[in-house]
């Protein structure tokens, strides 16, 4: 099946330490986004990649650090330096045309 | 600024009503709309994706409207059903080398039998 595919769904992390939020796609897309959505506000861009080797920072990078060495694959590392990074975390892919972006299903991430 | 503002924030309806929820922004340059399906703790899934050309699309039960000239969009739910609870979100592309999608809050629909 293609899709797009994030992990894990569930994500449990102590203050000061580094995580990696997986996101891997089969849809031979070009770009892969990063967002991050709060309750009550809309989705919030991090990083985006619109081509291998290659990625820009969105409205919110601060604090995240991002990948693109193959092009399935976008990973996303939530650093210590993140104040307040307990949210749902969501991956999409798209080609470089008009047409609609796929999400994966999310990853919950919380700080304990 | 580039925005996009939904109403109504949430909406509570009986199954078998139907609902419209309406969706402005003021985006600039614009390519396309696109209303989403989000699921609570589920990544948002596409119902339609407009062009500036094209101003009413359907998709089963779903039928969006974009009129260009005023930056508002509807998306009409007939007949509604309890699995059509959900938050919708409208998504407005820019063009230029940041081939942005810029998201609205969404409106929390639920449809109660």
């Amino acid at each position: 099946d293609g899709g797009i595919t994030q992990s894990p769904k569930y994500l449990f992390r102590k203050e000061g330490q580094n995580v990696t939020l997986s996101c891997e796609q089969n849809l031979n897309h070009d770009a892969m986004y990063w967002y991050r959505q709060d309750p009550g506000q809309g989705l919030r861009l991090i990083y985006y990649s619109q081509i291998v080797n290659d990625f820009q920072k969105g409205d919110i990078a601060e604090g995240y650090s991002v990948s693109r060495e193959k092009k399935e694959s976008f990973p996303l590392t939530v650093t210590s330096a993140q104040k307040n990074p307990t949210a749902f975390y969501l991956c999409a892919s798209s080609n470089s045309e008009n047409t609609e972006a796929f999400f994966g299903q999310g990853t919950r991430l919380t700080v304990v | 600024k580039n925005q996009v503002e939904q109403s109504p924030q949430s909406l509570i309806i009986l199954e078998g009503k139907n609902c419209t929820l309406q969706c402005n922004y003021t985006v600039s340059p614009f390519s396309n709309l696109r209303w989403y399906k989000q699921d609570t703790g589920r990544g948002p899934v596409s119902l339609t994706i407009m062009t500036f050309s094209e101003n009413t699309k359907s998709n089963g039960r779903y039928t969006a409207t974009l009129d260009a000239d005023t930056k508002q969009s509807s998306l009409h739910i007939t007949a509604s059903q309890l699995s059509d609870s959900a938050s919708y979100i409208c998504v407005v592309r820019s063009w230029g080398n940041t081939d942005k999608l810029i998201f609205g809050t969404g409106t929390r629909l639920q449809v109660f039998p």
